[in-house]
């Protein structure tokens, strides 16, 4: 079982550049999260996904928009690149979204923004 | 004030020693909690549960203590392999699992 894949590793972007990070998980998982860590900042989450067919913004979910493709997987967009927009990116997923399910997380996407 | 503080450290400790950290937190509805464990560049990965009664698993011990809202995590015998970022995270369950993240305590264990 690979757990939860996110793609890319890296990735530079320009400001006002878009780009999707893909996240999938093949544990069968319900939930699906996408999150930012930022130094000096606990991860925060962006958005996330209770079970197939919804989702709901998080704490901080302006400049981003996701997709919950199918139970697997969970993408977050950004359709306009800002450097405030730098950070590493994780995704993450759990058996539901009750209280005692803990969270799997994806090894990190490091995004930069020029 | 933050909903969950950690103490960010770092604390530098010898192979052998115990070390404490504490985490405090704001909301008295908080549910759950938990220790993961962050290694540098890496994502969290679970470490522990914390349970009200307190609980233990090999080297590591935690407690809730609710009236004072806090939690702890106590590591015995420090290995060198403990080196990392210890994040407290605490569920307060609003309609989904809303989970908030400390910043973390950052734990060296030297030779």
């Amino acid at each position: 079982n690979a757990g939860v894949t996110q793609t890319p590793k890296f990735q530079v972007l320009k400001t006002g550049q878009s780009m999707t990070l893909q996240c999938a998980q093949d544990m069968n998982h319900n939930s699906m999260y996408w999150y930012r860590q930022d130094p000096g900042m606990g991860l925060r989450l962006i958005y996330y996904s209770a079970s197939e067919g919804t989702t709901d913004k998080g704490e901080v979910p302006n400049g981003y928009n996701v997709s919950r493709l199918n139970k697997r997987e969970f993408s977050l967009r950004l359709e306009s690149a800002a450097p405030s927009q730098t950070s590493v990116y994780f995704c993450a997923s759990s058996e539901t979204d009750m209280r005692n399910s803990p969270l799997h997380f994806g090894n990190g996407t490091r995004l930069t923004v020029t | 004030r933050k909903e969950v503080e950690q103490d960010p450290g770092p604390f530098n400790v010898p192979e052998g020693a115990t070390v404490a950290f504490n985490c405090t937190y704001s909301n008295s509805a908080s549910q759950s909690f938990f220790w993961y464990r962050q290694d540098c560049r890496k994502e969290p990965k679970l470490l522990m549960s914390v349970y009200s009664s307190g609980n233990e698993d090999g080297r590591f011990t935690a407690q809730l203590n609710r009236a004072s809202q806090y939690i702890s995590l106590l590591i015995r015998d420090s290995k060198l392999s403990d080196s990392a970022t210890y994040l407290c995270v605490v569920n307060v369950r609003t309609g989904f699992q809303k989970l908030v993240f400390g910043t973390g305590t950052r734990l060296l264990v030297s030779p």
